[in-house]
C-alpha cells in the first residue's frame, strides 16, 4: 500500500526556520496537504493544495514540492508551534482514491 | 461555520461493533466528502475511509476492508462509522472530517471530491477492553 515518509523529529530554536518533509511516490501527481495537531486536540488543516494557506493559518507557515518530497517550512517558528505535523495525500485520482497520513513529525521549538 | 459534532464515548468488548455518528451543520451535507480518521494512543492519524455524502458510495482502507462500515443519512446530515470485531489495538480517538474543497465535474460530468480533510469533529474515544 501507498506510504508517506517523515522524519520522526525535528527541533529549532524560536526564531529559526523548521523545515518538515514528506516523500511518497505519488506526490509529482498528487497534492499534499499539512496538519497541524497539537496535544489532545484534533488536527488542523495548515497547508493545502501544496502551498495554499486556510484562512486564519499565519503567513510563517508554507508549503512546497519538488519531485516526489514536499516540505512544510515555518519561517521564524514560535513557541506556540511545537506540536505534530502530518502530511496527507492520496494514492491516486479520482472518486476511487483512498488518502494516507504520514507518521508525523514531532516538531520541537525550545 | 462548518460544524461536526461526534458521538460520545463509547467502552466495547473484544469482538463487539462500535457505530460512531458525525452531525454535520452549516453547510449542505451532500456536496461534500466525509472521511474517519482514527489515533490510538501516543500513535500516528490513519485514514479509514470517505463516502460521497451525495451518493452514498465509499472507499475503504485496506487495512480495514470488510471491518468498516461507512453511511450517511442526509435527511439527518449525518455520517456514520461502525467498525466491527473490534480488538484491543482498535482502542483509538476517532475523527470524521469533511472535505476542505469543494468537488469538480470532470470532462464526462462526473462529481470528482479532491479528498481534502479540512474540517474535523472533535474526536471519539472508542475503549476495548475485556
Amino acid at each position: 500500500s501507498y506510504e508517506l515518509t517523515q522524519p520522526p523529529s525535528v527541533s529549532v530554536s524560536p526564531g529559526q526556520t523548521a523545515r518538515i518533509t514528506c516523500s511518497g511516490d505519488a506526490l509529482p501527481k498528487k497534492y499534499p496537504y499539512w496538519y497541524q495537531q497539537k496535544s489532545g486536540q484534533a488536527p488542523v488543516l495548515v497547508i493545502y493544495e501544496d502551498s495554499k494557506r486556510p484562512s486564519g493559518i499565519p503567513e510563517r507557515f508554507s508549503g512546497s514540492s519538488s519531485g516526489t518530497m514536499a516540505t512544510l517550512t515555518i519561517s521564524g517558528a514560535q513557541v506556540e508551534d511545537e506540536a505534530d505535523y502530518y502530511c496527507y495525500s492520496t494514492d491516486s485520482s479520482g472518486n476511487h482514491s483512498r488518502g494516507v497520513f504520514g507518521g508525523g513529525t514531532k516538531l520541537t521549538v525550545l | 461555520q462548518v460544524q461536526l459534532v461526534q458521538s460520545g464515548a463509547e467502552v466495547k468488548k473484544p469482538g463487539a461493533s462500535v457505530k460512531v455518528s458525525c452531525k454535520a451543520s452549516g453547510y449542505t451535507f451532500t456536496s461534500y466528502a466525509m472521511h474517519w480518521v482514527r489515533q490510538a494512543p501516543g500513535q500516528r492519524l490513519e485514514w479509514m475511509g470517505w463516502i460521497n455524502a451525495g451518493n452514498g458510495n465509499t472507499k475503504y482502507s485496506q487495512k480495514f476492508q470488510g471491518r468498516v462500515t461507512i453511511t450517511r443519512d442526509t435527511s439527518a446530515s449525518t455520517a456514520y462509522m461502525e467498525l466491527s470485531s473490534l480488538r484491543s489495538e482498535d482502542t483509538a480517538v476517532y475523527y470524521c472530517a469533511r472535505d476542505f474543497l469543494p468537488y469538480y465535474y470532470d470532462s464526462s460530468g462526473h462529481r470528482i471530491f479532491e479528498l481534502s480533510p479540512g474540517y474535523w469533529g472533535q474526536g471519539t474515544l472508542v475503549t476495548v477492553s475485556s
